[in-house]
């Protein structure tokens, strides 16, 4: 079962920040918070992951808080492809396997 | 680089008729998923190699689906025989570390499998 707890769906108006949380209030030390997303009609695709620290890449940013019970991630401006269902999974650091739970579905409206 | 690539896209078959799907992973990556995504919810892994080796295929119905990974790079999923609920999209994915923190996946195109 996914360890994660993220809302069904969210709106953004495009160019502005959307902001997508997750619970994970029982992640154990040694998990790590995976974010990935799937636009309709093709395979999930990588975003960012972290530990305990924030980070940021080309495509976003996560911000883990401070007892690690919960994340956000941030695309900073959002376009009309930034459209698509983001799922954030907790992950053991010693396993590759992904559980993914139903996601966030992302809709940017111009 | 290129990309996780899977055939065929789309299959249509009959229930209790046989079908193989093919993923051919990124060069160099040593692990290799497959997944099942119904409709509606998130992917579900099915099996995982290590070069070709089995790693994980404790949700792989055994029973109607086997996998194989010749040499550790192409692999081929098929199902036989197949049931209504087995209608879903498959995804393989590959990534290149093994046991290490990081490792993203890389996830093809998939194949959305139509059973009637």
């Amino acid at each position: 079962d996914a360890k994660t707890t993220q809302p069904p769906s969210m709106d953004c108006a495009e160019g502005r920040a959307a902001n997508l949380p997750c619970n994970h209030s029982t992640i154990s030390g040694n998990e790590y918070v995976y974010w990935y997303r799937q636009i309709h009609s093709q395979g999930p695709q990588y975003i960012i992951h972290g530990l305990k620290n924030n980070e940021t890449n080309e495509m976003a940013s996560l911000i883990i808080t401070e007892d690690r019970k919960s994340s956000t991630l941030i695309l900073p401006h959002a376009t009309l492809r930034d459209t698509a269902v983001y799922y954030c999974i907790v992950r053991d650091e010693g396993f590759q396997k992904l559980v993914f739970g139903t996601g966030t579905r992302l809709l940017v409206s111009p | 680089e290129a990309g996780v690539a899977q055939s065929p896209r789309y299959k249509i078959i009959e229930k209790r008729q046989s079908v193989a799907f093919w993923c051919n992973p990124i060069s160099g990556h040593a692990t290799l998923y497959w997944y099942q995504q119904i409709l509606g919810q998130g992917p579900k892994l099915l099996i995982q190699f290590q070069n070709n080796g089995v790693v994980d295929d404790s949700q792989l119905p055994k029973d109607r689906f086997s996998a194989e990974r010749l040499k550790g790079v192409d692999s081929t999923l098929k199902i036989q025989p197949a049931k209504l609920e087995d209608s879903a999209v498959y995804l393989c994915a590959s990534s290149f570390y093994y046991r290490q923190g990081a490792g993203e996946q890389y996830f093809g195109p998939g194949t959305r499998l139509t059973v009637t």
